[in-house]
């Protein structure tokens, strides 16, 4: 299995520009999370969701933010318009219907805004 | 607020000698507390996870010790080597998927 995929792994943009981030889950899992990492935060959960249904978007940070996820082997996170504060790794992570639920992190997009 | 406390920030360690992680936690919901290992431009990935029904458990050079009474639990890495060097995060959630981590601790690991 290729693991969850996420493109692109580096974006640029100027503050004011729309941003999309994509993720591919693996295959079969039901679960898929969005995540931001920086250092002054950690790793923060955004939002995630169960067979393609947004189950908890509590940790979106405004109404800048949304995802969507429009089928099982895709989802994306954008940003309209961006903001230098936005700078940050964001993770996308699947996890299947399981007891232990691990989930499953992608290698995440580097988020530079400028 | 950050629901699982994480120290220390980093450590070093000779090659061979055992590293030590700490985590503290409030919520008594939490029934899932797994450990994430994160090397630099990589995603994190499960290292190992342990549920309050037990105080230990053993994978390999990785053990997490687990009071639940305290509502601590630790990580202990064995005979650490120099590839063991990165970064460590515990975590914690209730019966949802909502994994809240703590703040990550660097671990390096001195040849």
């Amino acid at each position: 299995d290729a693991g969850v995929i996420q493109s692109p792994r580096h974006e640029v943009t100027e503050m004011g520009q729309e941003v999309t981030l994509r993720c591919k889950p693996i295959s079969g899992h039901d679960y898929l999370f969005w995540y931001r990492q920086t250092m002054m935060r950690g790793l923060e959960l955004l939002i995630y969701f169960n067979n393609n249904v947004p189950i908890d978007d509590s940790g979106m940070p405004e109404d800048r933010f949304s995802a969507k996820m429009p089928n099982a082997s895709f989802s994306t996170l954008k940003i309209q318009p961006s903001e230098p504060r936005d700078s940050a790794v964001y993770f996308c992570a699947s996890s299947s219907d399981s007891i232990s639920g691990e989930q499953y992190f992608g290698p995440g997009t580097r988020l530079t805004v400028t | 607020q950050q629901q699982v406390k994480q120290s220390p920030q980093s450590l070093i360690v000779q090659k061979g000698g055992i590293s030590i992680i700490n985590c503290a936690y409030e919520n008594t919901a939490f029934d899932y507390f797994p450990w994430y290992q994160q090397f630099p431009g990589k995603g994190p990935a499960l290292l190992i996870a342990i549920r309050p029904d037990v105080s230990e458990k053993k994978e390999g050079r990785f053990t997490i010790s687990f009071n639940k009474s305290a509502k601590q639990f630790s990580l202990h890495i064995m005979d650490s080597q120099p590839g063991d060097s990165a970064t460590y995060f515990c975590a914690a959630r209730p019966n949802d998927y909502k994994l809240s981590f703590g703040a990550g601790t660097t671990v390096t690991v001195r040849a």
